[in-house]
């Protein structure tokens, strides 16, 4: 069946050092990968997302790299930042034909903590 | 902007009541999505509704139901309350295909006793 799964549930960090979480999927029909951070009480809020046609996206102190052979996702954060403390999801969005289906399969989740 | 909305922020039922759940989109947006995030998990997907239609269903009974409005907000219906939907409920929207961003409401918190 489709699962995305993490390889750490938690990642302690200091101020400063990058961060590196890790994310394995599935579903090789996934043309669609999206990383989220969610903080405690609060709903997903989104980070970046990488299409299949491309290896590696970069955003502001973010980077995502996408590894198809090995059906690997990666979230970097660089110079990591108490307020980066939260947990973070990866998700897939396979595709279904050519019609809209916006079905996202979340990861477990890596609670992230970023020490002063 | 306004992004996404939810109301109610909190819910509290009791086992066999029926609850309703509603969400505004960003403005432009056409699709919405329900999931339903227990605490702990990642969320799971229960809808997908564009324009007007149901484009898409989870592993979730019938007691869950959900409709899309002419301006492009929704309602999750739960019917027949159980103490495990006790759980954070999701609405994301996104402008229309499966590749737009679905950009994620606060949640409505729902506990169910």
């Amino acid at each position: 069946g489709e699962s995305v799964g993490l390889h750490l549930p938690t990642l302690s960090v200091q101020e400063g050092d990058n961060s590196i979480i890790n994310c394995a999927y599935s579903n090789s029909a996934s043309d669609y990968f999206i990383w989220y951070k969610q903080e405690s009480g609060k709903g997903p809020q989104f980070i970046i997302d990488i299409r299949s046609n491309m290896d590696k996206r970069q955003g502001q102190r973010v980077t995502v790299l996408l590894n198809k052979t090995v059906k690997h996702l990666s979230l970097q954060i660089a110079a990591t930042q108490p307020g980066d403390s939260a947990v973070y999801f990866c998700a897939e969005n396979p595709r279904s034909g050519g019609t809209s289906y916006g079905k996202l399969t979340f990861g477990q989740g890596t609670i992230l903590t970023v020490h002063p | 902007d306004a992004g996404v909305t939810q109301s109610p922020t909190h819910l509290i039922k009791t086992r066999g009541q029926h609850v309703t759940l509603r969400c505004s989109p960003i403005s432009g947006h056409k699709s919405v999505s329900w999931y339903q995030q227990v605490l702990g998990q990642g969320p799971q997907f229960i809808f997908q509704y564009y324009e007007k239609e149901e484009r898409g269903r989870g592993n979730f009974p019938d007691r869950f139901s959900a409709r899309q409005f002419p301006n492009y907000s929704s309602e999750l219906n739960v019917n027949a309350l159980l103490l495990g939907d006790s759980a954070l409920y999701l609405c994301a929207s996104s402008l229309a295909t499966h590749t737009d961003t679905q950009y994620f409401g606060p949640g409505t918190r729902l506990t169910v006793l």
